[in-house]
């Protein structure tokens, strides 16, 4: 299986700051990836597919890039709404794997 | 508009049977596909397995030969079956619509049910 591994992850920032998170694939998974966002005693929620393809209904301020093996997560201007844990998938290789997730919590 | 539901025990002795069942409305079975997702607490998410659109299933080869996955169209039901349950199969429990586009570029799920809790205790 294809492992995933997402930093960091706890990450503390301030409201209106600009967030990275990162996601890096054990081997090349052609830029299928997605991202979800989780919300404490809630489902994730899709946010990012395909690496960069921003889902509907989606903020702006979220973004997505990436290739090969490393893939990244943006929020252009951090809101008070975005404390979650952020979760990267891909689906390149069978099954689907996970990472362990970013947990991303106000300053 | 879309909506996934599971349902089920929240506890379940070890070495017995787990019977969920997942209900949608807002979407056909015939055409969409539906996977189980779990998560431990405060663990990450694991793919269990997917029934297609067409019927035919797949598994996390992990947990395949304790997992069944199987549905009801006339009733928009989706069913989970795991037997031998062991303690670390403690998690909450997903459903999601898993869509797939033909080519298979588009790959996500994107529609959630709440998920429901199993707890694997005597």
């Amino acid at each position: 299986d294809i492992q995933m591994t997402q930093s960091p992850s706890l990450l503390s920032a301030s409201v209106g700051d600009r967030v990275t998170l990162s996601c890096k694939a054990s081997q090349n998974i052609y830029k299928y990836l997605n991202w979800y966002q989780q919300k404490l005693g809630e489902a994730p929620k899709l946010l990012i597919y395909y690496t960069n393809s921003l889902q509907t209904g989606i903020p702006s301020r979220f973004s997505g890039s990436g290739s090969g093996t490393d893939y990244t997560l943006t929020i252009s201007s951090l809101q008070p709404e975005d404390v979650a844990t952020y979760f990267c998938q891909q689906y390149n290789s069978w099954p689907d794997t996970f990472g362990a997730g970013t947990k991303l919590e106000l300053k | 508009q879309v909506q996934l539901k599971e349902s089920g025990p929240g506890l379940v002795q070890p070495s017995q049977t787990l019977s969920l069942t997942c209900t949608v409305s807002g979407l056909s079975l015939t055409s969409n596909s539906v996977s189980w997702i779990r998560q431990p607490p405060g663990k990450g998410l694991e793919w269990m397995g997917v029934i297609w659109s067409n019927g035919g299933t797949d598994y996390n080869s992990a947990i395949k030969s304790r997992l069944s996955i199987s549905r009801d169209t006339s009733k928009s039901q989706v069913f989970l079956k795991m037997n031998s349950l062991q303690t670390e199969d403690t998690a909450m429990y997903f459903c999601a619509r898993k869509r797939v586009t033909t080519e298979g570029i588009l790959d996500y799920f994107d529609y959630w049910g709440q998920g429901v809790m199993v707890t694997v205790s005597s």
